[in-house]
């Protein structure tokens, strides 16, 4: 039970590249999401979904894209990265509805775009 | 979700509870309370929640005042592997609820020697 997934570890991206981050939970977990981390703050949402087939914006979607690939996998895509995006990224998933608040973390992907 | 407040740090001798203290005063009837600790730059984890009543589980306990306007984590028995960030989080729970974490910037930890 390997819990919450995430790859790669690490990323160097230049202004401009494309990339997507990957995640995949074995909990069986309905509800996957997505925050970010910049130095010396607190998690911010970027993307949520509450189940299979749904997505929704969270507080700092802007310039990201996400696919709930299955009910497993999750996936973040940057189309053109930008130095602002510079950050942790860490996913994370729970049961839907009343369990929702008990989120279960990856070890995060630590990006760098310069 | 209504708003917290948390120390920015505090320190604690191994050995000793260390409490840590979060103000919610605007929370409302169907807030729960939810504590996470980060430690170093790994991803958070979650440690206990509650909504009125105390909770303890093997990690830590949870001490909510009676008008829920504040809450306390303890840790019991604080080791070193204990230092870490916590964060007070408040977020309705319940079926269709979108369930959306919101973190402040905690209350870093230091467990000393």
């Amino acid at each position: 039970n390997a819990g919450v997934t995430q790859t790669p570890k690490f990323q160097v991206l230049k202004t401009g590249q494309s990339m997507t981050l990957q995640c995949a939970q074995d909990m069986n977990h309905n509800s996957m999401y997505w925050y970010r981390q910049d130095p010396g703050m607190g998690l911010r949402l970027i993307y949520y979904s509450a189940s299979e087939g749904t997505t929704d914006k969270g507080e700092v979607p802007n310039g990201y894209n996400v696919s709930r690939l299955n009910k497993r996998e999750f996936s973040l895509r940057l189309e053109s990265a930008a130095p602002s995006q510079t950050s942790v990224y860490f996913c994370a998933s729970s049961f839907a509805g009343g369990g929702g608040g008990k989120q279960y973390f990856g070890p995060g992907t630590r990006l760098t775009v310069t | 979700d209504a708003k917290t407040t948390q120390p920015t740090s505090m320190d604690c001798a191994e050995g000793r509870a260390a409490n840590l203290p979060c103000n919610h005063s605007t929370i409302s009837g169907n807030e729960y309370v939810y504590w996470y600790r980060q430690i170093h730059s790994q991803g958070p984890q979650y440690i206990i929640h509650g909504l009125k009543n105390n909770e303890t589980n093997e990690m830590a306990s949870l001490i909510i005042t009676e008008d829920r306007k504040s809450s306390t984590l303890i840790l019991p028995h604080a080791t070193l592997r204990d230092t870490a960030v916590y964060y007070c989080i408040v977020r309705v729970d319940g079926a269709g609820t979108a369930s959306k974490l919101t973190f402040g910037t905690g209350t870093r930890l230091q467990v000393t020697l």
